[in-house]
């Protein structure tokens, strides 16, 4: 069956940058599309960009363009998602949210996310 | 930018009907598929509607979506309210210009 594994949740301090992974399995990872999408506490969800696993082209929401960096590693099947520049506004559940074929096939799967606090 | 505009809330009795709605600014909403998601406490969302108004296998029939072009808004429509229907909702589509996923900010269903 399709699993996302999260790494583990992270502290940070204002101004650091973090870097939050998620191995695929259950399926053919180059095949579909990956996306990140977060969560504040009590907030709705928000679209940060995707990875085609296959060629490695991005695409960010504009809001986080110059500050997040998607990257993949086919050999393990794994999606990482770096943050630069932390604010308390950055702490949020991170989660891997498997597509489809193309960029606009919609949410297939849902990864259970990786918490990252950021506080002083 | 292309966005999605949900009530922040909604409540009614167990065994009525709602609708949650979902408004399109800056784009038709009809120019790509709606999604409608369920979030519990805890949990990750889970599909209740994709492609405007289809159910995934599972999802009772008393949930039911659609499109209206003439306000452009999508619509969540649930029947015969139970306590198990108090979640977040959230509608979901695509923008053609960012060519990303665009998320209403979600509905949140009490059933009292």
């Amino acid at each position: 069956q399709v699993q996302l594994v999260h790494s583990g949740a992270e502290v940070k301090k204002p101004g650091a940058s973090v870097k939050v992974s998620c191995t695929a399995s259950g399926y053919t990872f180059t095949e579909d599309y990956m996306h990140w999408v977060r969560q504040a506490p009590g907030q709705g969800l928000e679209w940060m960009g995707w990875i085609n696993p296959d060629s490695g082209g991005t695409n960010y929401a504009e809001k986080f363009q110059g500050r997040v960096s998607m990257t993949r590693d086919t050999s393990t099947s794994t999606v990482s998602l770096e943050v630069n520049r932390l604010a308390s506004a950055d702490t949020a559940l991170y989660s891997c949210v498997r597509g489809g074929l193309s960029a606009w096939y919609p949410p297939e799967f849902w990864g259970q996310g990786t918490l990252v606090t950021v506080s002083s | 930018n292309f966005m999605l505009t949900q009530p922040h809330s909604v409540s009614e009795s167990p065994g009525k009907t709602i609708t949650i709605s979902c408004t399109a600014s800056s784009g038709r909403i009809a120019s790509n598929y709606v999604q409608w998601y369920q979030q519990r406490p805890g949990h990750t969302p889970t599909t209740v509607i994709y492609e405007d108004n289809l159910r995934p296998s599972g999802v009772p029939d008393r949930f039911s979506g659609s499109i209206d072009s003439s306000s452009n808004s999508a619509s969540l429509t649930i029947s015969g309210l139970s306590i198990e229907d108090e979640a977040d909702y959230y509608c979901q589509s695509y923008d053609n210009n960012n060519q990303g996923w665009v998320f209403g900010g979600g509905t949140r269903l009490t059933v009292l």
